[in-house]
């Protein structure tokens, strides 16, 4: 069994939909729970983090966390053209530790 | 602030060329790591080193060398390059406190053996 599980989509909405993206887990000692954002050809980039369990906000985005189930969640709100990317959860157990991706959902959003 | 700077971006091999791409980090970051990314496999950790000096293997290492011989240099060797080494290597450097866990990624480095 993989540590992270992601559903790799690919995932196509209109603008201004919601978007859910999640991801499942097996290691209960993870702690930090980050999402990527990927754009064909470039580099991942850090979109949002959180430490252990609960939600954080950030303009359109919200993670979640839930350590119970080991399932993690990212909405996009009013999602736009410039969303499309690919987006990976990661996780780990202490900072600067050892990362453990998923293989990425593939998101398009259609104006 | 250049960030995390990786070279050559592209690149392609013989099978059984041997190659050195070159990753600096300019954040002075304890944490440097190089990965692969394969379509279905996503990212996956090659080599990592906890700072100048310490190096260790994550889940794909074979095949691979790497150095740490300053904070910020981090190269990665393939040694024979073969096919199955196809792919796009990404160099990352991250630091170890709170809050958050940030991992910053290099460009990429696309790389096909033939």
């Amino acid at each position: 069994q993989k540590e992270v599980e992601q559903d790799p989509g690919p995932l196509s909405v209109p603008e201004g939909a919601i978007v859910s993206l999640n991801c499942t887990y097996s290691n209960s000692a993870f702690q930090y729970f980050m999402w990527y954002r990927q754009y064909s050809r470039k580099g991942p980039e850090l979109l949002m983090y959180t430490y252990s369990s609960g939600n954080k906000e950030d303009g359109r985005f919200t993670a979640q966390v839930d350590k119970s189930s080991k399932y993690i969640s990212l909405f996009i709100r009013d999602s736009q053209p410039s969303d499309s990317a690919t987006y990976l959860c990661a996780m780990s157990v202490d900072t600067g530790n050892q990362f453990y991706f998923g293989t990425g959902t593939s998101l398009t959003v259609i104006p | 602030n250049a960030g995390v700077t990786q070279t050559p971006k592209f690149q392609v091999l013989k099978t059984g060329q041997s190659m050195t791409l070159q990753c600096a980090q300019d954040m002075n970051h304890e944490y440097m790591s190089w990965y692969r990314q394969d379509p279905g496999m996503g990212l996956r950790l090659i080599h990592y080193s906890v700072g100048a000096g310490i190096t260790d293997q994550g889940e794909v290492p074979n095949g691979y060398n790497v150095s740490r011989s300053t904070t910020e240099d981090f190269p990665l060797r393939l040694l024979s390059a073969a096919p199955s080494q196809t792919s796009v290597y990404f160099c990352a450097s991250s630091y170890r406190g709170t809050p958050g866990n940030t991992i910053y990624f290099g460009e990429g480095s696309w790389l096909t053996v033939v």
